[in-house]
């Protein structure tokens, strides 16, 4: 079974700096997702970047980019100009790519986002 | 608009009821799914279905129930069985092509809770 792993239950940063979220998993898969969830206090999942773990290139949406390292089974989150509508509850998430077996997400237990103004 | 809907917001059981959360999409998506997501934790997969008529356990499946009688719904039953039901629950949805699993989207939620 897969298992993520958020090593950082709150991380602070002051508002335009920029802040990195970590994110370690474990699996015996070599066809895999990994994405980054964001949670605000409304309580909605709200997409935030998704990797194909084929893919060499880290994946960017605007200011939000990653840093995945297959081989150490690492997938960092990078906020860039942080604001303070980026406060929320970030949580990582793996998926199998392959049929068969299990589906759905494994979630880490999140990490929660303080901007400070 | 396109997404999916959850209702109601806010639910109240009493001890040996059975409720059952409503989860409606309208993205024509295939696939399906019901989380549990209790404080301080990340969400856990409760059922989830790949096809109408078919449905699966997830890790936590026990006490609840599923059905998938069309492709656009896929209601959860929290039984009596279920002795921590209080929890907030996510209904999610994904394309699924060709073997290869897409990228799921979450709908608003449902907050249960027992009386």
């Amino acid at each position: 079974a897969q298992t993520v792993t958020q090593s950082q239950p709150e991380m602070s940063v002051q508002e335009a700096e920029t802040v990195t979220l970590s994110c370690t998993y474990d699996t015996s898969e070599s066809d895999y997702y990994l994405f980054w969830y964001k949670q605000p206090p409304s309580r909605q999942m709200i997409l935030v970047i998704r990797q194909e773990a084929y893919k060499q290139q880290n994946a960017t949406e605007n200011r939000f980019s990653v840093n995945f390292q297959k081989a150490a089974k690492s997938f960092s989150l990078k906020i860039s100009d942080s604001q303070l509508g980026d406060a929320a509850m970030y949580f990582c998430a793996y998926r199998s790519a392959s049929g068969g077996g299990a589906d759905g997400l494994t979630f880490g237990k999140g990490t929660h986002l303080i901007i400070q103004p | 608009d396109g997404g999916i809907t959850q209702s109601p917001k806010y639910l109240f059981r009493k001890e040996g009821q059975n409720v059952t959360l409503s989860c409606e999409q309208n993205l024509n998506h295939d696939a399906m799914y019901w989380y549990r997501q209790d404080p301080g934790q990340g969400l856990r997969l409760i059922y989830y279905s790949q096809i109408v008529n078919d449905f699966q356990k997830g890790d936590i499946a026990e006490g609840y129930s599923v059905s998938r009688e069309k492709k656009e719904s896929f209601p959860l039953t929290v039984t009596s069985a279920q002795k921590n039901p209080t929890a907030f629950y996510l209904c999610a949805s994904s394309t699924s092509t060709s073997g290869r699993r897409k990228t799921q989207y979450f709908g608003p939620g449902t907050r249960l809770l027992v009386l």
